[in-house]
């Protein structure tokens, strides 16, 4: 069952601008986490937020969570063309849970 | 260096046909998890596994199979009860509440 919904699901910018994608899920979360794939690849593992956090950053990403409101963003600051890729969110639920549930992904691209 | 290998990267069925894709990970993780992405959609989960000798049924699990025989290796049948297999297939690993790490993926069609 698809529990995170990434919005918007395609996304295109110019190089330097700042992408921001939203993710809304829909029970109560352990954390939540993002993900990048390049066309044909793995996903790659950008940042984890847990349910007590609000705000974290690594380098030029930085992500936010509202338990309230079930949502999270992820921006992208200096946007550039290497970060053209899809984005996907994931979410941690249950007790002990190993399992994580993703959405269908945001396809960004950067246009140089 | 630390990861998780798949393989192969390609891999062609033929109608009626059993074929296992292969993943192993070197990063001491206990939790494996195998994933099938359709073009243009999120990962859904086929089995997953938290500890040796022992796996689940995700949501997709009907004609699969997996075994967990080794805390590195969880590989994953695709049989031919599997009506619709021509996907591109995610193994991962993680530690509980963790990132996961994914292997660079196995792409199946039926020929």
């Amino acid at each position: 069952s698809q529990q995170g919904e990434e919005d918007p699901q395609a996304l295109s910018i110019q190089e330097g601008e700042n992408a921001t994608m939203n993710c809304s899920y829909k029970t109560s979360i352990n954390n939540l986490q993002w993900y990048r794939q390049n066309s044909g690849r793995g996903l790659v593992h950008l940042i984890l937020i847990r349910s007590n956090e609000r705000e974290k950053h690594s380098g030029r990403l930085r992500v936010t969570l509202d338990t309230s409101k079930k949502s999270s963003s992820l921006l992208i600051t200096a946007s550039r063309a290497a970060d053209t890729a899809s984005y996907f969110c994931a979410t941690a639920s249950g007790a002990g849970s190993y399992q994580l549930t993703f959405g269908k992904g945001t396809k960004l691209s950067v246009i140089p | 260096d630390g990861g998780i290998t798949q393989s192969p990267k390609y891999l062609f069925r033929k109608e009626g046909q059993n074929v296992t894709l292969s993943c192993e990970q070197n990063l001491n993780h206990d939790a494996m998890y195998w994933y099938r992405q359709d073009p243009g959609q999120g990962l859904r989960l086929i089995y997953y596994s938290q500890i040796v000798n022992d796996f689940q049924k995700g949501d997709i699990a009907e004609g699969y199979s997996v075994s967990r025989e080794k805390k590195e290796s969880f590989p994953l049948t695709v049989t031919s009860a599997q009506k619709n297999p021509t996907a591109f297939y995610l193994c991962a690993s993680s530690v509980p509440l963790g990132g996961y790490t994914f292997g660079s993926g196995t792409r199946l069609t039926v020929v």
